[in-house]
């Protein structure tokens, strides 16, 4: 089924840890995003790719690093992890019809 | 820059009773508009979008939203609403020019028997 995998679904993860969130899509599209999605702030934009081999920064990116090496895959890393990060994330894709979510990592920093 | 409110964070509702979900935009040019439902525990899913055309929508599940220009909202209208459809609601507001889409804080629809 065509569509966006996120990686792990959930996770605890220790204040100061390293943790990267790991989103491929089998639609091709040239588009991907991350956002973090807190109660009462809806979703806010992390990073972005247009397109392979190019990234931007997002509304909240501190803290948060992209790349992207190939069409499909859009990792999201947390170099020292802090306990404002815990959110659940959610990876997109688009073409020009619309984006494509993932079901999201819940992410605890403890 | 583009900016989008979404004026009620809950909205309670009877079964079978009509609602409509409130969503106004800022942008200083054209725009593409979309509403997303996100049930429990779950994604995002496309419910509807205007990029162009006519100014009424019509998506999945019964809804339907009008874009008005002049008053920079599009409204998520159902005219009668089952328990199925308590979930959260996002409006969404992408530039023309640019891919990224800027969310509102959403709305919990809650029906209730």
């Amino acid at each position: 089924i065509a569509g966006i995998t996120q990686a792990p679904t959930s996770q605890i993860l220790a204040a100061g840890r390293r943790m990267t969130l790991r989103c491929t899509q089998d639609m091709r599209h040239n588009a991907m995003y991350w956002y973090r999605q807190d109660l009462g702030l809806g979703l806010r934009l992390i990073h972005y790719s247009n397109t392979a081999g190019t990234t931007g920064k997002g509304e909240v990116p501190d803290g948060y690093s992209v790349s992207r090496a190939n069409t499909d895959d859009f990792p999201l890393t947390l170099a020292s992890a802090v306990p404002s990060q815990t959110s659940v994330y959610f990876c997109a894709s688009s073409d020009s019809g619309g984006y494509t979510f993932g079901s999201g990592t819940r992410l605890t920093v403890v | 820059a583009q900016s989008v409110t979404q004026l009620d964070s809950q909205v309670p509702v009877f079964e079978e009773a009509p609602v409509e979900l409130r969503c106004n935009y800022s942008s200083s040019v054209s725009v593409y508009l979309f509403w997303y439902v996100q049930y429990p525990n779950q994604g995002l899913q496309l419910l509807l979008k205007y990029l162009s055309g006519s100014t009424l929508v019509k998506g999945i599940n019964g809804f339907e939203a009008e874009f008005n220009k002049s008053q920079t909202s599009f409204h998520l209208r159902k005219p009668s609403v089952h328990i199925s459809d308590t979930a959260e609601y996002f409006c969404a507001v992408r530039n023309s020019g640019y891919s990224t889409l800027t969310f509102g804080k959403g709305t919990m629809l809650l029906v209730s028997p």
